[in-house]
């Protein structure tokens, strides 16, 4: 079946630290995006990429860095810059048609700093 | 500037209640409007969608039109289950744009409870 999946579904951080959460997706679409879900918060765009090599700054990219080297991956790295990683990370893939494209997200991972 | 705005949550029902959750949005021309749901612990997905005016989005018995004239998408349906409790995010493309979610502007959500 397609999809997109991420990995892992828990992860923990402990201070100073980098991590790296994986998205892959086998929906051959161009465009994948990072976003942030803080508790009783809408999303946040970190990163969006919408082709393979190529990749924009979200609305708050500070902290963050990801790579796009194959279509399929899109993974996010959390640095230690970023000073309140604790929460939860969706990925998503989606064509870039007009005609009200639907995205499909991953199942999420939660970042907990400890 | 574009944006949406849901009513607040919670919101907390008995099995087999209607449910009415508002969505309103700013926009200039023709959006297309979207609602997305997110169970416990998982990812979005699509619940329906609406991509001209009058239209009208339906899936698994929810419903929302596209009100051009009131600016709304408000989400319906006729008699909620245990299992429709979740998060639901109202969101928008604005006009004239491909739709690159990194141009899809998403509500805060709506927490809904349904209980038996």
């Amino acid at each position: 079946d397609g999809g997109i999946t991420q990995s892992p579904k828990y992860l923990f951080r402990k201070e100073g630290q980098n991590v790296t959460l994986s998205c892959e997706q086998n929906l051959n679409h161009d465009a994948m995006y990072w976003y942030r879900q803080d508790p009783g918060q809408g999303l946040r765009l970190i990163y969006y990429s919408q082709i393979v090599n190529d990749f924009q700054k979200g609305d708050i990219a500070e902290g963050y860095s990801v790579s796009r080297e194959k279509k399929e991956s899109f993974p996010l790295t959390v640095t230690s810059a970023q000073k309140n990683p604790t929460a939860f990370y969706l990925c998503a893939s989606s064509t870039t048609g007009y005609d009200g494209t639907e995205a499909f997200f991953g199942q999420g991972t939660r970042l907990t700093v400890v | 500037g574009n944006s949406v705005t849901q009513m607040e949550g919670p919101v907390t029902l008995s099995e087999e209640a209607f449910l009415t959750i508002n969505c309103t949005y700013t926009a200039t021309g023709y959006p297309s409007l979207f609602w997305y749901v997110q169970y416990p612990g998982e990812g979005l997905q699509l619940l329906l969608k609406a991509t001209k005016a009058d239209d009208k989005g339906s899936n698994k018995g929810f419903e929302a039109t596209y009100r051009k004239e009131t600016t709304s998408f408000h989400l319906e349906k006729g008699s909620v289950q245990v299992s429709d409790s979740a998060v639901y995010f109202c969101a928008l493309t604005p006009f004239g744009q491909s739709t690159s979610y990194d141009k899809v502007i998403f509500g805060p959500g709506t927490s809904l409870s349904v209980i038996p």
